[in-house]
């Protein structure tokens, strides 16, 4: 089945570590993107990528990276100097044609520093 | 600056009863708003999308309204049932915002009580 596939499902990460949140899709979108989900707080949006090898910085980029290598991969690391890096995180892509796409979400992932 | 409040927070009804959830959108130029469905612990998955010439449009038991003039949406249940319970999520699209042209909501929790 197509779809977006994210693990882990959980992650406890100790501070000071840095961490890798896989993301892969087999629907052929050409955009990925990666939010960040607190509670109370709509999705903030943390990097996202349009094109191979490309990708640009969101509204709360400070602290985290990103690599597109594969049209098919996004996967997203929480390095050490996210100083807050609880939280839910939800990858999504979408077809950008015309850019009226609807994103399609991952499961998510719940980082928690120990 | 483009915002989106949605009201109320959070909602509690009795299974069978009908609700409404309200989104205000300063988002400008405007392109599309879409409803999005967040099951406890997984990903949103969109339920309607409205543009700009669209006043209601039904999805089974879900009716989303539109309003350009005064940038408001709705959101009708009816009749619901106990897999309702969700965080609800309206998204706002800017005409020419590209991949990063989202704002959203932070959502209506609400919880269906048998």
């Amino acid at each position: 089945d197509g779809g977006i596939t994210q693990s882990p499902k959980y992650l406890f990460r100790k501070e000071g570590q840095n961490v890798t949140l896989s993301c892969e899709q087999n629907l052929n979108h050409d955009a990925m993107y990666w939010y960040r989900q607190d509670p109370g707080q709509g999705l903030r949006l943390i990097y996202y990528s349009q094109i191979v090898n490309d990708f640009q910085k969101g509204d709360i980029a400070e602290g985290y990276s990103v690599s597109r290598e594969k049209k098919e991969s996004f996967p997203l690391t929480v390095t050490s100097a996210q100083k807050n890096p609880t939280a839910f995180y939800l990858c999504a892509s979408r077809h950008e044609t015309g850019y009226t796409g609807e994103l399609f979400f991952g499961e998510g992932s719940r980082l928690t520093v120990l | 600056k483009n915002q989106v409040e949605q009201s109320p927070q959070s909602l509690i009804i009795l299974e069978g009863k009908n609700c409404t959830l309200q989104c205000n959108y300063t988002v400008s130029p405007f392109s599309n708003l879409r409803w999005y469905k967040q099951d406890t612990g997984r990903g949103p998955v969109s339920l309607t999308i409205m543009t700009f010439s669209e006043n209601t449009k039904s999805n089974g038991r879900y009716t989303a309204t539109l309003d350009a003039d005064t940038k408001q949406s709705s959101l009708h249940i009816t009749a619901s049932q106990l897999s309702d319970s969700a965080s609800y999520i309206c998204v706002v699209l800017y005409s020419g915002g590209g991949a990063d042209g989202l704002t959203f909501g932070k959502g209506t929790h609400l919880i269906i009580q048998p």
